[in-house]
């Protein structure tokens, strides 16, 4: 069956401080994947989506970057962390060109301070 | 892609029915529907998805009129652990990659 984690699952930064979170899909082989975020009460924003390799597409202009070295491995960056970063950070995977769900990990809750 | 519209928050009693209704006047012919549910601090799970007319599985049912320009979830009997936030999505197999997840509903089961 397949899986999907991430890591950490809460962090606290301080402003324009740097930024890592890291998803993994198991079970499955070229997935597509994406990260959303959502703030307090609020919907699901999706920030990037990938399927393949090297391949990202961003959703929303911001000082946030994705990164898909492996197929099933997601990376979500930042440089310098902003006020309006904090929020819970969810990755996703599906099966690609059809009409799949998504299926979510656990999210990274960030506050940044 | 196809925007969605959906109302803000709904309230019920546990035992009664719940229909959520999801407008999406500029579906696509290619385009399908998708209800997630989201529980506080975790990640949406999928509940249903559907092209036309209905869908029922073990724990919803999905209306989709011959339009095609709304969907209703229903929700059959609710209990109190029902009390999530429900989203609709419409995508197609021109957008499939994009999933772009609307504010959602907020459905409050009450004792």
């Amino acid at each position: 069956s397949q899986t999907i984690h991430q890591w950490p699952a809460t962090l606290v930064q301080p402003v324009g401080s740097p930024l890592s979170l890291e998803c993994t899909v198991e079970g499955t082989s070229n997935p597509n994947l994406y990260w959303y975020r959502q703030a307090a009460g609020r919907g699901l924003q999706l920030l990037f989506y990938s399927v393949g390799i090297g391949q990202i597409s961003s959703e929303v202009p911001q000082n946030l970057s994705a990164s898909r070295p492996q197929d099933r491995q997601f990376i979500l960056s930042s440089k310098k962390l902003l006020l309006s970063d904090s929020g819970f950070y969810l990755c996703a995977w599906r099966r690609g060109g059809g009409w799949y769900e998504q299926y979510f990990g656990p999210g990274t809750r960030l506050t940044v301070t | 892609l196809a925007k969605t519209t959906q109302p803000i928050s709904m309230d019920s009693y546990e035992g009664q029915e719940v229909n959520i209704t999801c407008s999406h006047n500029n579906i696509a012919t290619n385009d399908y529907i998708t209800w997630y549910q989201q529980f506080p601090s975790q990640g949406p799970r999928f509940i249903i998805q559907g092209y036309k007319t209905k869908v029922t599985n073990e724990v919803a049912s999905l209306f989709i009129p011959a339009d095609r320009k709304s969907s209703t979830l229903s929700l059959p009997r609710v209990s109190l652990s029902d009390t999530a936030v429900y989203y609709c999505l419409v995508s197609g197999m021109d957008s499939s990659y994009k999933l772009i997840f609307g504010s959602g509903t907020r459905l409050l089961v009450r004792p």
